[in-house]
């Protein structure tokens, strides 16, 4: 049983270009949830997907940032007119119920570099 | 929403000594408290979990506790060999907010 796909692994992006990062979650898993880090920092929470819905985009920036998880495919996230702030390692994790009763399991990751 | 507070922010240990994170969590409608282990150039890894409905869960050298009235949860790690070394992060329910991690070392 694969565990959760990120591609692609590094993305270097301009100033002003649209990163998109993809996560296929684990086989059965119907939730995705993905998560930025800072460098040196903790995993802060961006946004809470079920198949085709968004549960909680709390944590995600209003402007430039969105995401998906449509009926067939991968969850894809998607950062619009990209600044060197946004350069961060972005995680995604699944699981398949909601967290209050079931364990996330991350992938490995998608490192942006915004130059 | 959800405040979770992960002390100590780095710890270093001797190699064959135990290791303690502490984590605090505000709304004590939280049930489930996961701990996450990173290596440097990865995603976490769960390594152990506990629910609220039991006091204290033990994998081999790795053991949480959870004290719900004061709404705090503790990683132990018993006979810590460098391999242990990562970063560990603690999360609480019900909208999985992480802990600021804990930089663990282990020396030989």
């Amino acid at each position: 049983n694969a565990g959760v796909m990120q591609n692609p692994r590094h993305l270097v992006r301009r100033r002003g270009q649209e990163a998109r990062l993809r996560c296929s979650p684990m086989k059965g898993h119907s939730h995705v949830y993905w998560y930025r880090q800072l460098p040196e920092e903790g995993l802060k929470f961006m946004v809470y997907l079920q198949k085709e819905n968004i549960i909680d985009e709390s944590g995600m920036p209003k402007e430039r940032f969105s995401a998906e998880f449509p009926k067939e495919g991968p969850s894809i996230l998607r950062i619009q007119q990209v600044v060197r702030g946004d350069s961060a390692a972005y995680f995604c994790a699944s699981s398949p119920a909601h967290t209050s009763s079931y364990e996330q399991y991350f992938g490995p990751g998608t490192r942006l570099t915004v130059t | 929403g959800e405040n979770v507070e992960q002390h100590p922010s780095t710890l270093s240990v001797q190699e064959g000594d135990s290791a303690v994170i502490k984590c605090t969590y505000s709304d004590s409608a939280s049930n489930y408290f996961p701990w996450y282990k990173q290596e440097l150039g990865k995603g976490p890894q769960l390594i152990i979990d506990i629910r609220s409905n039991v006091g204290e869960k033990k994998d081999q050298r790795i053991a949480v506790t959870l004290n719900k009235t004061a709404k705090h949860f503790s990683l132990h790690i018993t006979e810590t060999q460098p391999e242990d070394s990562a970063v560990y992060f603690c999360a609480a329910t019900l909208d999985m907010r992480f802990g600021a991690g804990t930089r663990l070392t282990v020396k030989p």
